[in-house]
């Protein structure tokens, strides 16, 4: 089946600071890709549509210069949360969609990683 | 408003016990419905699939039901164990030009009692 993988599984860093999530097909390419963000006991919000090689589409309320997000390969997607807040704590969670499955939306989910700012 | 509801929020079973999730949606034009199950700290995994013309659709003790005339589905879960307890989340994906959209249900969350 398909496996998506996501680096770090957990990260914990100062207020201020930068941190990326990297978000990996295994074995498939996967032109587009999804990340989400999921509080406690919380179901999962989107945040952002990636397509490789273009700009990511970004969900209402989400601060594109906040959350940047690139979609370099067909197989690799990265978030990055700059100058982290203690409110960007949260658990962030990446989905990859092969091309064939656009129209049933068959999306395969990361791990997740657990992302805490002190 | 394109909306999926689920019930209960929580619930607790003794093991070896079913039990049944309720999902109720609003979204429109309607693709696909899935059931997914997540673990604590972890991925959603997808458990089900049904589309507009399927009523039911098992995975080992998972069983989802489909009504879409209703527009409720439910996941019954047969004879539960302990590695059931998990968030069990509905997903309905809306046909869009540009690519469907999943619309999320809150999640129940099951935990399972020895």
């Amino acid at each position: 089946g398909a496996v998506v993988s996501q680096h770090p599984s957990r990260v914990i860093c100062k207020s201020g600071t930068s941190v990326k999530i990297e978000c990996r097909s295994l074995d498939f390419q996967a032109t587009t890709m999804f990340w989400y963000r999921q509080f406690p006991k919380k179901s999962l919000m989107l945040m952002a549509t990636s397509n490789e090689g273009s700009k990511a589409t970004y969900e209402q309320g989400v601060e594109k210069d906040k959350f940047l997000i690139n979609h370099a390969s067909l197989t690799l997607s990265t978030l990055t949360v700059t100058s982290a807040h203690p409110e960007d704590s949260s658990f962030y969670i990446c989905s990859a969609r092969e091309p064939l499955e656009q129209f049933t939306d068959t999306q395969y989910f990361g791990p997740g990683t657990r992302l805490t700012v002190l | 408003k394109n909306q999926v509801e689920q019930s209960p929020q929580s619930l607790i079973i003794l093991e070896g016990k079913n039990c049944t999730l309720q999902c109720n949606y609003t979204v429109s034009p309607f693709s696909n419905l899935r059931w997914y199950k997540q673990d604590t700290g972890r991925g959603p995994v997808s458990l089900t699939i049904m589309t507009f013309s399927e009523n039911t659709k098992s995975n080992g003790r998972y069983t989802a039901t489909l009504d879409a005339d209703t527009k409720q589905s439910s996941l019954h879960i047969t004879a539960s164990q302990l590695s059931d307890s998990a968030s069990y989340i509905c997903v309905v994906s809306m046909i869009k030009a540009a690519g469907n959209k999943l619309t999320f249900g809150g999640g129940t969350r099951v935990l399972v009692k020895p």
